[in-house]
């Protein structure tokens, strides 16, 4: 099946720092999405992408779809101490229902 | 819009015990998904339904497992025997046609 690799598996930042995380697979997607998961709750949708080079952006959030279909990132900007979470990416194809394939997931600690 | 709601949002049970999550995805909806998450492999699709019908099981573990949809607003996942080994947090999502999926809060199952 499909693999997503998402780094950093982790990252431990000062608040106020920028933060760059991003997915990579083997093969195309057609919709790339960007989800954060909070303790004790489930993921919930940041940022969705539907266009090979899309930048979108959602308040301090900028995400892109990479121009080979097989890759995103995700930015934050100004990192607070909310940011705090789990941040998934996930890729779902056309042809594939609405399934979602996810990534491992990046975990965002940020020291006020 | 009252989200995804699923229940209980904790169960403990001791090996062996049947176990029934509960799952009402959002009014319209017409696909749903239960996913499973543990630290050590992440959000994985079990199985998901469009327009209450099975389309893809291939990510339930075992016979042990199953899942019903009797109806659009209501889904069940049953594991019957329960083993220490299926102790996870269970997602249940839904979502329109190529649309980004919703999530509840998840059920955290341990199973002692």
């Amino acid at each position: 099946g499909q693999q997503l690799n998402q780094s950093p598996q982790s990252m431990f930042i000062q608040e106020g720092e920028d933060v760059s995380m991003n997915c990579t697979s083997s093969s195309i997607f057609n919709t790339w999405l960007w989800y954060k998961q909070d303790p004790g709750e489930g993921p919930v949708l940041l940022i969705a992408l539907y266009k090979a080079g899309e930048l979108t952006s959602n308040g301090r959030l900028t995400a892109q779809f990479g121009i080979t279909r097989k890759d995103s990132f995700l930015n934050i900007s100004a990192s607070i101490p909310s940011d705090v979470g789990i941040y998934f990416c996930a890729g779902q194809l056309n042809n594939a229902g609405n399934m979602l394939t996810f990534g491992g997931g990046t975990r965002l600690m940020v020291k006020p | 819009d009252a989200g995804v709601i699923q229940s209980p949002r904790h169960e403990v049970t001791e090996m062996g015990q049947e176990v029934t999550l509960r799952c009402k995805p959002i009014s319209g909806h017409d696909y749903l998904f239960w996913y499973r998450q543990t630290m050590m492999r992440g959000l994985e699709l079990l199985i998901y339904f469009n327009n209450n019908v099975p389309i893809d099981d291939s990510g339930m573990p075992e016979d042990r497992f199953s899942a019903k949809m009797p109806n659009a607003s209501f889904s069940t996942l049953k594991i019957q025997p329960s083993e220490p080994r299926d102790s996870a947090v269970y997602f249940c999502a839904s979502s329109l046609v190529r649309s980004p999926l919703h999530f509840g809060n998840g059920t955290r199952l341990t199973v002692t």
